[in-house]
């Protein structure tokens, strides 16, 4: 089946540990983001690729890091510098202009 | 920058009525209007996409209205069942940086038997 999907569905984090969460797409789709969603607050954009082996800030960029050395591929790391990690993450990709497509989140959480 | 309101921020009604979601953007330059639902703890589920050239879009018993020059969209839902309690979500691009979108925090929606 086409669709995105994100791993691990629940990932805990110690503090100064840096973790990383997957996100694989199968739509062929050139553009990928990564969202975050906290209680009561609309998603918020942290990083996001147009083309393989570009990427550019979003609103929320500091602390976080990503690649895209395959069009199918988007992984985000949460870094120790990141102060706040403790959120829902939500990976997206769409082609230029079109229909956005969600995968199911990953759940962050600092222990 | 472009900012999303949705209203209500909640909203709970018997099985069978039909419902009105609002959504309003600041920035009309927009090139695509899409709503989303979410149910509890999973991701996000595309209902339906308007591009700016766009009036309506229909599915099933959901119709969104674009009206791109006042910056609102509407989400009506008709006959509203249980199965329909979720978040909707409403998100609107800018056209000079395509296919990012910027969200209102939602409207929850709860339709009780």
């Amino acid at each position: 089946d086409g669709g995105i999907t994100q791993s691990p569905k629940y990932l805990f984090r110690k503090e100064g540990q840096n973790v990383t969460l997957s996100c694989e797409q199968n739509l062929n789709h050139d553009a990928m983001y990564w969202y975050r969603q906290d209680p009561g607050q609309g998603l918020r954009l942290i990083y996001y690729s147009q083309i393989v082996n570009d990427f550019q800030k979003g609103d929320i960029a500091e602390g976080y890091s990503v690649s895209r050395e395959k069009k199918e591929s988007f992984p985000l790391t949460v870094t120790s510098a990141q102060k706040n990690p403790t959120a829902f993450y939500l990976c997206a990709s769409s082609m230029e202009a079109g229909e956005a497509f969600f995968g199911q989140g990953t759940r962050l959480t600092v222990v | 920058k472009q900012e999303v309101t949705q209203i209500p921020a909640a909203l709970s009604v018997p099985e069978g009525e039909n419902l009105v979601l609002n959504c309003s953007f600041t920035d009309s330059a927009i090139y695509n209007l899409q709503w989303f639902r979410q149910d509890p703890g999973k991701g996000l589920t595309s209902l339906l996409l308007i591009q700016s050239s766009q009036r309506e879009q229909t599915s099933g018993r959901l119709n969104a209205s674009l009206d791109k020059s006042s910056g609102r969209s509407t989400l009506y839902i008709a006959a509203s069942q249980p199965g329909d309690s979720a978040t909707y979500l409403c998100a609107v691009d800018r056209g000079s940086t395509l296919g990012r979108l910027y969200f209102g925090r939602g409207t929850q929606l709860t339709v009780w038997p």
